[in-house]
């Protein structure tokens, strides 16, 4: 599975939109792009899937440029309760054993 | 189906005993995953279940972890003789086989138990 980086921390105040960029150099043909958000004590939970282009769900949008080494996940209007640790993952829909690395915590401040 | 649900959500023990954790996934999820996370660490892969097949194992899982998954519904995590390096919360996910492309292959994770040795 393909490693990523991302920045290791970020902070944004309320209302504003935040940008997450995911470096993954070593992207495979059939990888998919995924981001996880974690809260303290809580498993991750799934935020949006991508292979190219943009995706756009009601929580969040997913830019992939054409050579889809990096990816950029956008939070529009953050608010306090989207504070949190931001994972992305690089790998085949299905993979079975994904690596999260240690993600992106975003602080958002009022 | 209220989700994943994890039993206990905390233990603590004493460095050598045995801790086993239960697991239920959303019911008619056929693949069950064991993630182990450290704090400031992402989850790390332990294990993985395909109804009752366990298919696949992280080099992380030691001789001491054992996973069972025995009718393909719920599945427990043992681990043995705890040390102190076990300390961590181990997450349970679960999701559906794919069948058709471009499913997302969402894991559903569970809230964790964290697993405290003294």
């Amino acid at each position: 599975l393909a490693k990523t980086t991302q920045p290791i921390s970020m902070d944004s105040y309320e209302g504003q939109e935040v940008n997450i960029t995911c470096s993954h150099n070593n992207i495979a043909t059939n990888d998919y792009i995924t981001w996880y958000q974690q809260f303290p004590s809580q498993g991750p939970r799934f935020i949006i899937q991508g292979y190219k282009t943009k995706v756009t769900n009601e929580v969040a949008s997913l830019f992939i440029p054409a050579d889809r080494k990096s990816s950029t996940l956008s939070l529009p209007r953050v608010s306090l309760s989207d504070t949190a640790v931001y994972y992305c993952l690089v790998g085949p829909t299905g993979a079975n054993n994904l690596f999260f690395g240690t993600g992106t915590r975003l602080t958002v401040i009022p | 189906d209220t989700g994943v649900s994890q039993d206990p959500r905390h233990k603590i023990t004493k460095r050598g005993q045995n801790v086993t954790f239960r697991c239920d996934p959303i019911s008619e999820h056929n693949r069950l995953y064991w993630y182990r996370q450290t704090l400031g660490q992402g989850p790390e892969f332990l294990t993985y279940f395909q109804n009752e097949a366990q298919l696949e194992k992280s080099r992380l899982l030691s001789d001491r972890f054992s996973a069972e998954r025995p009718k393909g519904s719920f599945s427990t995590l043992e681990i043995q003789r705890t040390e102190q390096g076990d300390s961590a919360m181990y997450l349970c996910a679960s999701s559906l086989e794919l069948v058709r492309d471009r499913e997302s292959g969402e894991l559903f994770f569970g809230e964790g138990s964290r697993l405290t040795v003294l």
